[in-house]
């Protein structure tokens, strides 16, 4: 069974700080994908950025990065230049590599704050 | 290109009572894919409809059941309501992706605002 596991309930940042938000994710499978979601408080879930295992180069979109490390399987978010619009829950998913189906299964969020 | 839409965005019930929840992937995406977000069990997902076929279901009861249409139009349905149910009722459509060097498929899943139930 697929495991994401998000160790920090909340964290503070000053705006235009660098933060990392950690996850970490158990799976047998070779083949699967990573992905980071923001959750605003109107509830949305937005798409920030996707991380293939077989992928070589850690995946960016903008100001955000993933530190993927497989050996340890870890896929870290990195956002940099923190916004006050970053304030937000983080939520780290991993896909179901069987077949097609996207069936993604979730960390427990990590919600941040940005601070002036 | 518009988003994923969810009709309706809240919904009072009160426990027995059925409901259906219903979502509008994005133009051309045919996977649906539906989840259920509680402050206790987190997100959890509940099925996922792709060319009008249930092709993955999640450990729900059988009173969670849902259907695509042929313009992949989703709507799920809770029959029998319960207190617990009450939750943020997610919906993201996908488009199938070939992944890159090999890899996965990629499957991006776009989600749409949810409808906020609340079973009294």
């Amino acid at each position: 069974a697929q495991k994401i596991t998000q160790t920090q309930p909340g964290m503070f940042v000053q705006e235009k700080e660098a933060v990392t938000l950690d996850c970490t994710y158990d799976t047998s499978d070779q083949s699967y994908g990573l992905f980071w979601y923001k959750q605003p408080s109107s509830g949305e879930m937005i798409f920030l950025i996707y991380q293939g295992s077989y992928d070589e180069q850690n995946a960016t979109e903008g100001r955000y990065s993933l530190n993927f490390q497989k050996a340890r399987k870890s896929a870290n978010l990195v956002i940099s230049a923190s916004q006050l619009g970053d304030s937000a829950m983080y939520f780290c998913a991993m896909r179901d590599s069987h077949g097609t189906a996207s069936k993604l299964t979730f960390g427990t969020g990590t919600r941040l704050q940005v601070t002036l | 290109k518009a988003g994923v839409t969810q009709t309706p965005r809240y919904l009072i019930k009160t426990r027995g009572q059925q409901v259906t929840l219903s979502c509008s992937p994005i133009s051309g995406h045919r996977s649906v894919s539906w989840y259920q977000q509680t402050p206790g069990q987190g997100l959890q997902f509940l099925f996922e409809y792709f060319s009008e076929t249930q092709r993955n279901k999640g450990n729900f009861p059988g009173r969670f059941s849902g259907r695509q249409f042929s313009n992949s139009r989703s709507e799920m349905n809770v029959s029998t309501l319960e207190l617990g149910d009450s939750a943020l009722y997610l919906c993201a459509s996908s488009p199938i992706k070939p992944g890159l060097a090999g890899g996965p498929l990629i499957n991006e899943q776009f989600f749409g605002p949810g409808t906020r139930l609340t079973v009294l």
